[in-house]
C-alpha cells in the first residue's frame, strides 16, 4: 500500500519555541494531506486539511497562526507548531490518500511533548 | 457534538472466540465508514472499509457489517488471535460534502487473552 512518511517521531522541547512536522507521501503524490491530533485515551481530532499550493483549511477551534500548515509540494506537507506551550503536547498524526474514497493512509506519528 | 460514537471503550475477548467491535453514527451524510488499528504511540493502519451502498463487506478474519436505518456499523473478527490486541477506530466521511475528511469515534480497546 501506499506510504507515509512522517518525521520527527518524537520531539521534547521547551516551553516557547516553535517545533516542525514533516509528512511526505513516498509513493505517491498527494494534492491533499489531514492533519490530525490525538490526546491520551481520546480520539483522533482532524486539525486541519493542507492542499497543495492553497491555504490550509482549519476546524473550528484550531487557531490558524498557532499551527501553521504549508503543502509546497504534491509529496510533502509540514506542521509547525509557533511557541508551543505544555497544553500543545500530544500526538499528531498526518495522513493522506490516493484520491476521493481512497482510504486514508496514515503518518507514523510525532509525540509532542513540551517542557 | 460527537458524529461517531465507540461506546464501548474497552473489550476483552477469548483467543478464537468472535470479536465485536460497535460504531454508531448520526450524520446521515456519511457514505463510507472505515475502520483502523492502531497501537500507542504509532499511527493507525488500515483495516476494512465499506461504502454506503453495501451492508457487509469481507476480508479474511474481518467483516464489517453497515446497518444504515440503525446508523450503525460493527466490526467482526473471527477468529481472535492475541495480536490482534489494540485500540480499533472507526471513522466516517461524507466525501461530496466534507472533502474527504475522515471524523474518528472514540476508539476501543481489545484484548485478546491466549
Amino acid at each position: 500500500g501506499a506510504v507515509v512518511s512522517q518525521h520527527p517521531s518524537r520531539v521534547i522541547c521547551k516551553s516557547g519555541t516553535s517545533v516542525k512536522i514533516e509528512c511526505r507521501s513516498l509513493d505517491f503524490q498527494a494534492t491533499t494531506m489531514f492533519w490530525y491530533r490525538q490526546f491520551p485515551k481520546q480520539s483522533l481530532m482532524l486539525m486541519a486539511t493542507s492542499n497543495e499550493g492553497s491555504k490550509a483549511t482549519y476546524e473550528q477551534g484550531v487557531e490558524k497562526d498557532k499551527f501553521l500548515i504549508n503543502h509546497a509540494s504534491l509529496t510533502l506537507s509540514t506542521l509547525t507548531v509557533t511557541s508551543a506551550h505544555p497544553e500543545d503536547s500530544s500526538f499528531y498524526i498526518c495522513s493522506a490518500s490516493l484520491g476521493p474514497y481512497e482510504k486514508l493512509f496514515f503518518g507514523s506519528g510525532t509525540q509532542l511533548s513540551v517542557l | 457534538d460527537q458524529q461517531v460514537k465507540q461506546n464501548s471503550p474497552s473489550l476483552s475477548v477469548q483467543e478464537g472466540r468472535i470479536s465485536i467491535l460497535n460504531c454508531d453514527y448520526t450524520n446521515s451524510m456519511f457514505d463510507y465508514f472505515l475502520w483502523y488499528k492502531k497501537y500507542p504511540a504509532e499511527g493507525p493502519t488500515f483495516l476494512i472499509s465499506i461504502s454506503s451502498i453495501k451492508d457487509k463487506n469481507e476480508d479474511g478474519r474481518f467483516t464489517v457489517f453497515l446497518n444504515k436505518s440503525a446508523k450503525h456499523l460493527s466490526l467482526h473478527i473471527v477468529p481472535s488471535q492475541p495480536g490482534d490486541s489494540a485500540v480499533y477506530f472507526c471513522a466516517a466521511s461524507a466525501y461530496y460534502n466534507q472533502g474527504g475528511k475522515l471524523i474518528f469515534g472514540q476508539g476501543t480497546e481489545l484484548s485478546v487473552k491466549p
